[in-house]
């Protein structure tokens, strides 16, 4: 069945630092999204990808879509202490067929002031 | 426009009791996915609902089961508790299209005793 690995599991990082998290699936994919989860509280969408190298950016984060959309990465520039969190890739849609969202293991975050 | 609300936000309950979740989508959502999530699981998908029929199920046993309504108001229902079923459920709605994002709500910590 399908795989999705999520490298680091954590990461501690110095604010200011940069950081960034991977999302690698086995199968091929329509496109992915990205959640945050901050200590304590849900799940908050931040983007989706679609297209095939897309690259789209929010302030301090860029998120890139592979080539072959069976990876993804999201970086955060110069992070901050409001960065703290689980940052999870959610894969979706597998080529054509509708399919249930399923939840990388996630990567912890820590950004020590 | 209101988030999405569950309920209740916390639970205590002992083994072999059966409990019920609520969930209220967003107003023109109608679909309400349903997720477990432990410390060791991470986020797992229990189902999937849209206009009252279950559309998608993940791999958990028969105990686990839920129901829409017709105002895309969801339950889910865990009979014969376990230890191991303490977690935090959450609640996910959705608009109808396949790649919507997943607006979650804050979820309901159940402990099992």
């Amino acid at each position: 069945g399908q795989q999705v690995m999520q490298i680091p599991q954590y990461q501690h990082v110095q604010e200011g630092e940069d950081f960034t998290t991977y999302c690698n699936s086995s199968t091929t994919l329509s496109n992915i999204q990205w959640y945050k989860q901050r200590p304590g509280g849900h799940p908050v969408f931040l983007i989706q990808l679609v297209k095939s190298g897309e690259v789209k950016k929010q302030k301090r984060l860029t998120f890139q879509f592979g080539e072959a959309k069976k990876n993804s990465s999201l970086h955060i520039t110069a992070t901050q202490t409001t960065d703290v969190g689980t940052y999870f890739c959610a894969p979706y849609g597998f080529q054509t067929s509708y399919d249930k969202v399923i939840f990388g293991p996630g990567t912890s975050l820590s950004v020590i002031p | 426009k209101a988030g999405v609300t569950q309920t209740p936000r916390y639970l205590i309950k002992t083994r072999g009791q059966q409990v019920t979740l609520s969930c209220s989508p967003i107003s023109g959502h109608r679909s309400v996915s349903w997720y477990q999530q432990t410390p060791g699981q991470g986020l797992q998908f229990l189902f999937e609902y849209f206009s009252e029929t279950q559309r998608n199920k993940g791999n958990f046993p028969g105990r686990f089961s839920g129901r829409q309504f017709s105002n895309s108001r969801s339950e889910m229902n865990v009979s014969t508790l376990e230890l191991g079923d303490s977690a935090l459920y959450l609640c996910a709605s959705s608009l109808a299209q396949v790649d919507s994002p997943l607006h979650f709500g804050n979820g309901t910590r159940l402990t099992v005793t």
